[in-house]
């Protein structure tokens, strides 16, 4: 069966610092990958998604990126973290595109001081 | 934007009540989805209707989708506390790969 990992599950940083979040899938192959933002009480921000290595769309202009160097993995990073990154981020997986369901991870809640 | 409105915001029930919620849309859909997030997790997948789907069953959940009206609506029967949870739908355009979620339906079933 498959499994998507995100770790980790909580994160407090300084405003200024970098980031980098981590996303697995196992027991699938070439799935499409999915990083969402999710602000206290809100629905999901499409942040970026990927259909294969290498490649990332953007949704949103901001100050995150998003890299796949391998084929089940998807990090989300940022140079200098601002207030406003605080949030919920959420990685989900899907094998096709829109029309079969996304299967999410448990989420990493990141914290701006 | 497709992002759907779900409607209400909030629904409070007793344990053994239905809970009904509704989804509307704007442009046209490839097919419709129902998530559902427990506190501090992730969501998970309920259903998925087709736009040429009108209605689809799942245990206790129940999906209908008109598409002349552009909205589509969530039916848990005898609802349980284990029900508790906000309920989101998302919309695929077809040969889009991503999903446009609402804003959710917050759920308490009341023992």
């Amino acid at each position: 069966s498959q499994t998507i990992h995100q770790w980790p599950a909580t994160l407090v940083q300084p405003v200024g610092s970098p980031l980098s979040l981590e996303c697995t899938v196992e027991g699938t192959s070439n799935p499409n990958l999915y990083w969402y933002r999710q602000a206290a009480g809100r629905g999901l921000q499409l942040l970026f998604y990927s259909v294969g290595i290498g490649q990332i769309s953007s949704e949103v202009p901001q100050n995150l990126s998003a890299s796949r160097p391998q084929d089940r993995q998807f990090i989300l990073s940022s140079k200098k973290l601002l207030l406003s990154d605080s949030g919920f981020y959420l990685c989900a997986w899907s094998k096709g595109g829109g029309n079969q369901p996304q299967h999410f991870g448990d989420g990493t809640r990141l914290s701006i001081l | 934007s497709q992002q759907g409105e779900e409607d209400p915001q909030a629904l409070s029930i007793q344990e053994g009540e239905n809970a009904t919620m509704n989804c509307s849309y704007k442009t046209s859909i490839n097919n419709l989805q129902w998530y559902r997030q427990n506190s501090g997790r992730g969501l998970v997948h309920l259903i998925l209707i087709r736009s040429n789907e009108r209605e689809k069953h799942s245990g206790r959940l129940r999906v209908t989708l008109d598409t002349s009206k552009k909205s589509s609506s969530l039916l848990i029967t005898a609802s349980r506390a284990a029900d508790t949870a906000s309920y989101f739908c998302a919309k695929s355009r077809s040969n889009d790969y991503k999903l446009s979620f609402g804003a959710g339906t917050t759920v308490t079933v009341r023992a």
